[in-house]
């Protein structure tokens, strides 16, 4: 039980390049969430997902797109990277129960 | 915009005393309450869930006030191990999402 991976681990682009972080959940959860963390500025929602199949906006969805592509995997696309999405992005998935979230390790990205 | 608002610290204290941390929520209608732990370039991970009637869990002691709305962390006997950033976690930010909202966090150092 690997709980929720994330891939890349780190990621340097160049403005205007695309890139897609992945992030798999094997604990079937139906509730999946992407977020950015800055200093001074805490975790922010930028898409969130309550089943398969349906995606909604959270606080800072701008320059950003989401896929659930099934129940494991929710990905989310940077189409034309800017300097202002450098930062730490971290998946989370949510046990229906609860209002409990699990993290993954994150991905560090870095536009120049 | 729905906030939670933390003391950004650091607070420097040395092995084996006492501290506590509070928080302060603007949703009055939220239900779910959470401290968080995140150590450096790590994911925040669950610390302890925050009940109406408080709970302790070994050295930690979580209390929830709705009339002020607050909640507090109580770290007994502080090791090296405590130190990280503690996350205040509070449920439903609102616009329909089922995300939670996160205060900035409470940097903690512990000493020798």
């Amino acid at each position: 039980n690997a709980g929720v991976t994330q891939t890349p681990k780190f990621q340097v682009l160049k403005t205007g390049q695309s890139m897609t972080l992945q992030c798999a959940q094997d604990m079937n959860h139906n509730s999946m969430y992407w977020y950015r963390q800055d200093p001074g500025m805490g975790l922010r929602l930028i898409y969130y997902s309550a089943s398969e199949g349906t995606t909604d906006k959270g606080e800072v969805p701008n320059g950003y797109n989401v896929s659930r592509l099934n129940k494991r995997e929710f990905s989310l696309r940077l189409e034309s990277a800017a300097p202002s999405q450098t930062s730490v992005y971290f998946c989370a998935s949510r046990t229906d129960r609860t209002d409990t979230q699990y993290f993954g390790p994150g991905t560090r990205l870095t536009v120049l | 915009r729905k906030e939670v608002e933390q003391d950004p610290g650091p607070f420097n204290v040395p092995e084996g005393a006492t501290v506590a941390f509070n928080c302060t929520y603007s949703n009055s209608a939220s239900q779910s309450f959470f401290w968080y732990r995140q150590d450096c370039r790590k994911e925040p991970k669950l610390l302890m869930s925050v009940y109406s009637s408080g709970n302790e869990d070994g050295r930690f002691t979580a209390q929830l006030n709705r009339a002020s709305q607050y909640i507090s962390l109580l770290i007994r006997d502080s090791k090296l191990s405590d130190s990280a950033t503690y996350l205040c976690v509070v449920n439903g930010w609102g616009g329909g999402a089922d995300g939670l909202t996160f205060g900035k966090g409470t940097h903690l150092i512990i000493q020798p």
